[in-house]
């Protein structure tokens, strides 16, 4: 069965950096694409990042320079460095899984919320 | 590079059929067909329900039916029962130089 379980979310000052994790099991993790998406409370979902089984990476403008996606294939872990975060940055962040040869996630976490709050 | 525009609510009487549509451009929707759509009950995780403009994930009803014509993907759900209200959303694949994946607005789906 596949699993992706979040961890790392919680309360951070605005200009603050936070790490989050994301630990897959249930497949071949080094032969996923991956991608984060957030969703602010009540709004719809939002693309933040994804990563290639190659590791190249690929960002929107609005996220760009402050985040960072990586992945570490021998613990089958994906993690997303936040940095210069932004009460706009306010969301619960999933990670979820490529369908194989496209670009599209199937499978999703449960997600970790993040709040970026003084 | 904005979001797909989907209606904010379409609502239904059990058993009956409705679409939604997801209205992106030739950089997305109506370039490739890596078009998908979301389900998304409250407080939980989007659960996918239709990849590749029309094909369905094992497991899914198959009264979930997905289409493209131009710009415009389509999600229909036939024989509409209570358990289907909950929020949907499409995405794409994007040529945007500044994008590589977009959601669409999203939709509620009321049961009446």
């Amino acid at each position: 069965e596949v699993q992706l379980v979040e961890s790392g979310g919680g309360l951070v000052q605005p200009g603050g950096s936070l790490r989050l994790s994301c630990a897959a099991s249930g497949f071949t993790f080094s032969s996923y694409d991956m991608h984060w998406v957030r969703q602010a409370t009540g709004k719809g979902l939002e693309w933040v990042s994804a990563i290639g089984t190659a590791g190249d990476t690929y960002y929107p403008g609005s996220v760009k320079g402050r985040f960072t996606i990586s992945r570490e294939n021998a613990k089958n872990s994906l993690y997303l460095q936040m940095n210069s975060l932004r009460a706009g940055d306010t969301a619960v962040y999933y990670c979820a899984r490529v369908v194989a040869g496209t670009s599209q996630p199937d499978y999703w976490g449960q997600g970790t919320l993040v709040t970026v709050s003084s | 590079q904005s979001a797909l525009t989907q209606p904010a609510s379409v609502s239904g009487s059990p058993g009956q059929s409705i679409t939604i549509s997801c209205t992106g451009t030739s950089s997305d929707v109506g370039g490739y067909n890596y078009v998908s759509w979301y389900q998304q009950h409250p407080g939980k995780a989007p659960k996918l329900m239709i990849y590749d403009v029309s094909n369905r994930p094992s497991g899914v009803s198959n009264r979930f039916s997905g289409s493209k014509s131009g710009n415009t993907a389509s999600l229909t759900i036939s024989g509409l029962q209570a358990e289907d209200e909950a929020d949907y959303y499409c995405s794409s694949y994007t040529s945007s130089s500044t994008l590589l994946y977009v959601f669409g607005t999203g939709t509620k789906v009321t049961v009446l």
